[in-house]
Protein backbone atom coordinates (compact mmCIF):
# COMPACT_ATOMS: atom_id res chain seq x y z
CA UNK A 1 0.00 0.00 0.00
CA UNK A 2 0.86 3.86 -0.56
CA UNK A 3 2.96 5.21 2.66
CA UNK A 4 4.32 8.70 3.28
CA UNK A 5 6.73 8.72 5.91
CA UNK A 6 7.94 12.42 7.18
CA UNK A 7 10.73 12.85 10.14
CA UNK A 8 8.61 11.12 13.64
CA UNK A 9 10.60 13.23 15.80
CA UNK A 10 10.62 16.85 16.50
CA UNK A 11 13.20 18.90 14.95
CA UNK A 12 14.28 21.36 17.04
CA UNK A 13 16.65 24.07 15.76
CA UNK A 14 18.78 27.22 16.73
CA UNK A 15 17.68 30.59 14.91
CA UNK A 16 19.57 31.38 12.10
CA UNK A 17 20.14 27.70 11.22
CA UNK A 18 18.86 25.82 8.46
CA UNK A 19 16.25 23.36 9.05
CA UNK A 20 15.65 19.91 6.93
CA UNK A 21 12.97 18.19 6.82
CA UNK A 22 12.02 14.96 4.66
CA UNK A 23 9.30 13.39 3.00
CA UNK A 24 9.34 9.59 1.82
CA UNK A 25 7.07 7.87 -0.17
CA UNK A 26 7.01 4.21 -0.86
CA UNK A 27 4.83 2.08 -3.53
CA UNK A 28 3.72 4.69 -5.86
CA UNK A 29 5.38 7.61 -8.32
CA UNK A 30 3.53 11.07 -7.98
CA UNK A 31 3.66 13.25 -10.70
CA UNK A 32 3.95 16.33 -7.95
CA UNK A 33 4.34 17.23 -4.33
CA UNK A 34 2.99 19.61 -2.34
CA UNK A 35 4.55 21.46 1.16
CA UNK A 36 1.65 22.82 3.50
CA UNK A 37 2.53 24.71 7.15
CA UNK A 38 -0.14 24.12 9.75
CA UNK A 39 -0.27 25.84 13.01
CA UNK A 40 -1.97 24.52 15.87
CA UNK A 41 -5.62 24.49 15.99
CA UNK A 42 -5.45 25.85 12.44
CA UNK A 43 -5.97 24.17 8.71
CA UNK A 44 -2.94 23.66 6.55
CA UNK A 45 -1.35 26.47 4.54
CA UNK A 46 -0.31 25.80 1.17
CA UNK A 47 3.51 26.53 0.95
CA UNK A 48 5.30 25.10 -2.37
CA UNK A 49 4.38 22.68 -5.32
CA UNK A 50 6.86 20.99 -6.84
CA UNK A 51 6.63 18.56 -10.22
CA UNK A 52 8.30 15.31 -10.69
CA UNK A 53 10.48 17.23 -13.76
CA UNK A 54 11.20 19.72 -11.58
CA UNK A 55 14.92 18.67 -9.25
CA UNK A 56 14.31 21.87 -6.79
CA UNK A 57 12.19 24.85 -6.35
CA UNK A 58 12.68 27.77 -4.34
CA UNK A 59 10.45 30.53 -2.89
CA UNK A 60 12.50 32.90 -0.33
CA UNK A 61 13.94 31.27 2.12
CA UNK A 62 12.28 28.44 1.48
CA UNK A 63 13.65 25.04 -0.85
CA UNK A 64 12.14 21.90 -1.73
CA UNK A 65 14.19 18.73 -4.05
CA UNK A 66 11.90 16.06 -5.30
CA UNK A 67 14.26 12.88 -6.24
CA UNK A 68 11.88 10.21 -7.93
CA UNK A 69 14.72 8.29 -8.05
CA UNK A 70 15.33 7.90 -4.23
CA UNK A 71 11.19 8.44 -3.77
CA UNK A 72 12.09 11.62 -1.48
CA UNK A 73 11.57 15.70 -1.25
CA UNK A 74 13.74 17.48 1.63
CA UNK A 75 12.50 21.12 2.41
CA UNK A 76 14.52 23.66 3.49
CA UNK A 77 13.98 26.82 5.44
CA UNK A 78 17.33 28.66 5.73
CA UNK A 79 17.74 31.28 8.54
CA UNK A 80 15.11 29.69 10.26
CA UNK A 81 12.96 32.19 12.42
CA UNK A 82 10.64 31.45 15.53
CA UNK A 83 7.56 32.45 13.45
CA UNK A 84 9.01 28.76 11.49
CA UNK A 85 7.68 26.85 14.45
CA UNK A 86 4.92 25.11 13.24
CA UNK A 87 4.14 21.61 11.75
CA UNK A 88 5.27 20.90 7.70
CA UNK A 89 3.04 18.34 6.04
CA UNK A 90 3.59 17.02 2.50
CA UNK A 91 1.41 15.47 0.19
CA UNK A 92 2.84 13.66 -2.67
CA UNK A 93 0.03 13.11 -5.31
CA UNK A 94 -0.68 11.49 -9.11
CA UNK A 95 -2.52 12.91 -11.54
CA UNK A 96 -5.27 10.17 -11.08
CA UNK A 97 -7.44 12.12 -8.52
CA UNK A 98 -7.56 15.28 -6.55
CA UNK A 99 -7.90 13.74 -3.48
CA UNK A 100 -4.46 14.60 -1.04
CA UNK A 101 -2.91 12.30 1.06
CA UNK A 102 -0.86 13.89 3.29
CA UNK A 103 2.10 12.04 5.31
CA UNK A 104 1.71 12.96 9.65
CA UNK A 105 3.91 15.77 9.60
CA UNK A 106 7.14 16.97 11.21
CA UNK A 107 6.84 19.58 13.81
CA UNK A 108 9.53 22.37 14.04
CA UNK A 109 9.96 23.68 16.59
CA UNK A 110 13.32 27.14 16.10
CA UNK A 111 14.45 28.19 19.44
CA UNK A 112 15.99 31.96 19.91
CA UNK B 1 -14.05 37.07 0.72
CA UNK B 2 -11.02 36.49 2.20
CA UNK B 3 -10.70 32.69 2.36
CA UNK B 4 -12.67 29.18 3.50
CA UNK B 5 -14.62 29.18 6.14
CA UNK B 6 -16.18 26.31 8.58
CA UNK B 7 -19.17 26.90 11.09
CA UNK B 8 -18.95 26.27 13.96
CA UNK B 9 -14.84 25.95 14.99
CA UNK B 10 -15.91 23.81 17.77
CA UNK B 11 -18.60 20.84 18.51
CA UNK B 12 -18.92 19.29 21.81
CA UNK B 13 -21.88 16.17 21.34
CA UNK B 14 -22.81 12.78 22.96
CA UNK B 15 -22.83 9.77 21.25
CA UNK B 16 -25.35 8.76 19.47
CA UNK B 17 -26.43 12.43 18.83
CA UNK B 18 -26.33 14.00 14.78
CA UNK B 19 -24.10 17.01 14.00
CA UNK B 20 -24.25 19.04 10.66
CA UNK B 21 -20.77 21.06 10.06
CA UNK B 22 -20.99 23.67 7.38
CA UNK B 23 -17.72 25.01 5.11
CA UNK B 24 -17.74 28.23 2.72
CA UNK B 25 -15.42 27.75 0.35
CA UNK B 26 -13.75 30.78 -1.78
CA UNK B 27 -16.15 31.96 -4.06
CA UNK B 28 -15.21 31.53 -7.35
CA UNK B 29 -13.73 28.09 -6.21
CA UNK B 30 -15.54 24.98 -7.96
CA UNK B 31 -13.87 21.97 -6.14
CA UNK B 32 -14.41 20.91 -2.55
CA UNK B 33 -13.00 18.59 -0.86
CA UNK B 34 -13.94 17.54 2.96
CA UNK B 35 -10.63 15.90 5.22
CA UNK B 36 -10.56 14.59 8.87
CA UNK B 37 -7.65 15.20 10.85
CA UNK B 38 -6.92 13.26 14.26
CA UNK B 39 -4.07 14.18 16.51
CA UNK B 40 -0.44 13.26 15.21
CA UNK B 41 -1.90 12.75 11.87
CA UNK B 42 -1.74 14.13 8.64
CA UNK B 43 -5.25 15.02 7.43
CA UNK B 44 -7.17 12.27 5.68
CA UNK B 45 -9.52 12.64 2.85
CA UNK B 46 -13.15 12.02 3.41
CA UNK B 47 -15.18 13.24 -0.37
CA UNK B 48 -14.86 15.90 -3.02
CA UNK B 49 -17.04 17.98 -5.00
CA UNK B 50 -16.84 19.15 -8.13
CA UNK B 51 -19.81 21.72 -8.24
CA UNK B 52 -22.65 20.22 -6.76
CA UNK B 53 -21.29 16.91 -8.03
CA UNK B 54 -19.72 14.48 -5.11
CA UNK B 55 -17.44 12.50 -7.58
CA UNK B 56 -15.58 10.91 -4.93
CA UNK B 57 -15.68 9.37 -1.13
CA UNK B 58 -12.82 7.28 0.39
CA UNK B 59 -14.05 4.41 2.42
CA UNK B 60 -13.00 6.14 5.94
CA UNK B 61 -16.67 7.95 4.96
CA UNK B 62 -18.94 5.43 6.59
CA UNK B 63 -22.43 4.90 6.13
CA UNK B 64 -23.33 7.50 8.81
CA UNK B 65 -21.43 9.96 7.01
CA UNK B 66 -22.93 12.15 4.47
CA UNK B 67 -22.35 15.24 2.49
CA UNK B 68 -23.85 17.55 0.13
CA UNK B 69 -23.41 20.58 -1.70
CA UNK B 70 -26.42 21.72 -3.03
CA UNK B 71 -26.03 24.38 -5.38
CA UNK B 72 -22.43 24.47 -5.85
CA UNK B 73 -21.62 26.40 -3.57
CA UNK B 74 -21.42 26.09 0.23
CA UNK B 75 -21.24 22.23 1.31
CA UNK B 76 -22.54 20.28 4.83
CA UNK B 77 -21.03 17.26 6.57
CA UNK B 78 -23.26 15.49 8.85
CA UNK B 79 -22.64 12.22 10.68
CA UNK B 80 -25.67 10.44 12.13
CA UNK B 81 -25.20 8.34 15.28
CA UNK B 82 -22.00 9.69 16.53
CA UNK B 83 -19.34 7.72 18.06
CA UNK B 84 -16.25 8.61 20.06
CA UNK B 85 -14.11 7.78 17.45
CA UNK B 86 -15.38 10.39 15.68
CA UNK B 87 -13.68 12.87 17.61
CA UNK B 88 -11.65 14.85 15.04
CA UNK B 89 -10.93 17.96 13.62
CA UNK B 90 -12.96 18.33 10.19
CA UNK B 91 -11.29 20.19 7.16
CA UNK B 92 -12.74 22.02 4.45
CA UNK B 93 -11.08 23.20 1.51
CA UNK B 94 -11.53 24.08 -1.75
CA UNK B 95 -9.53 24.65 -4.94
CA UNK B 96 -10.72 26.48 -9.14
CA UNK B 97 -9.14 24.92 -12.03
CA UNK B 98 -9.18 22.08 -14.67
CA UNK B 99 -6.38 20.31 -13.83
CA UNK B 100 -5.08 17.28 -10.60
CA UNK B 101 -2.16 20.35 -9.62
CA UNK B 102 -4.41 22.50 -7.86
CA UNK B 103 -3.59 24.44 -4.29
CA UNK B 104 -6.02 23.44 -1.75
CA UNK B 105 -7.08 26.29 0.50
CA UNK B 106 -8.01 24.95 3.70
CA UNK B 107 -10.33 26.26 6.42
CA UNK B 108 -9.65 26.84 10.35
CA UNK B 109 -11.71 22.89 10.57
CA UNK B 110 -14.37 22.46 13.11
CA UNK B 111 -13.56 20.17 16.05
CA UNK B 112 -15.58 17.69 17.09
CA UNK B 113 -15.31 15.81 20.50
CA UNK B 114 -18.20 13.30 21.17
CA UNK B 115 -18.73 12.25 24.51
Amino acid sequence: SQKIEQNSEALNIQEGKTATLTCNYTNYSPAYLQWYRQDPGRGPVFLLLIRENEKEKRKERLKVTFDTTLKQSLFHITASQPADSATYLCAPSSNSGYALNFGKGTSLLVTP
Amino acid sequence: DTGVSQDPRHKITKRGQNVTFRCDPISEHNRLYWYRQTLGQGPEFLTYFQNEAQLEKSRLLSDRFSAERPKGSFSTLEIQRTEQGDSAMYLCASSFGASFQETQYFGPGTRLLVL
